[in-house]
């Protein structure tokens, strides 16, 4: 079975600093791994997603994601955060099928 | 080119009721899925349909169900309503469900509550 953990269901930032979602996934197989953005009263956004070719993966934003296989992760981070990054983020997983596993999300606070 | 959209928007019914929702896909996908998310479970996946079958299908009691038409325009049905089913249901689309290589776009969802 596959399943989504994600730590921390909020986390705060000051504006400018780095941010850091953690993901982790398990997976009998190799899976894709996904990170979304949910803007209040919206449908979700796509930020990012792996499918097994670049470990580091390059989204939207600015935002990036490794997928570290050995410790099963797949973090998302940004090295400054702007305002306009206020929002919950989702990570999800895919092995087979068009069938998503989503974590609990995590909402993220600016703080000016 | 729109973007995935869901009707209506807001939905108030009461216990015991069915409702259904819509769901309208990017111009060109065929395939369509329906979540539910809610503060205590997230978002879990209800099914997916493709060229008017259901392709893949998430743990649900059969109160819900749903099908797609020829012009892949989806609806979702929920009978017999109970005050669990109070969320925010979305809609997605993609060209044809690869998770490979298409990318699935969300609709703003319908907010059900259930009184």
């Amino acid at each position: 079975a596959q399943s989504v953990t994600q730590l921390g269901s909020h986390v705060s930032v000051s504006e400018g600093a780095l941010v850091l979602l953690r993901c982790n996934y398990s997976s009998s197989v190799p899976p894709y791994l996904f990170w979304y953005v949910q803007y209040p009263n919206q449908g979700l956004q796509l930020l990012l997603k792996y499918t097994s070719a670049a470990t580091l993966v390059k989204g939207i934003n600015g935002f990036e994601a490794e997928f570290k296989k050995s410790e099963t992760s797949f973090h998302l981070t940004k090295p400054s955060a702007h305002m306009s990054d206020a929002a919950e983020y989702f990570c999800a997983v895919s092995v087979s099928g068009n069938q998503f596993y989503f974590g609990t999300g995590t909402s993220l606070t600016v703080i000016p | 080119k729109a973007g995935v959209t869901q009707t209506p928007r807001y939905l108030i019914k009461t216990r015991g009721q069915q409702v259904t929702l819509s769901c309208s896909p990017i111009s060109g996908h065929r395939s369509v899925s329906w979540y539910q998310q809610t503060p205590g479970q997230g978002l879990q996946f209800l099914f997916e349909y493709f060229s008017e079958t259901q392709r893949n299908k998430g743990n649900f009691p059969g109160r819900f169900s749903g099908r797609q038409f020829s012009n892949s325009r989806s609806e979702m049905n929920v009978s017999t309503l109970e005050l669990g089913d109070s969320a925010l249901y979305l809609c997605a689309s993609s060209l044809v469900g690869r998770v490979s290589t298409d990318t699935q776009y969300f609709g703003p969802g319908t907010r059900l509550t259930v009184l």
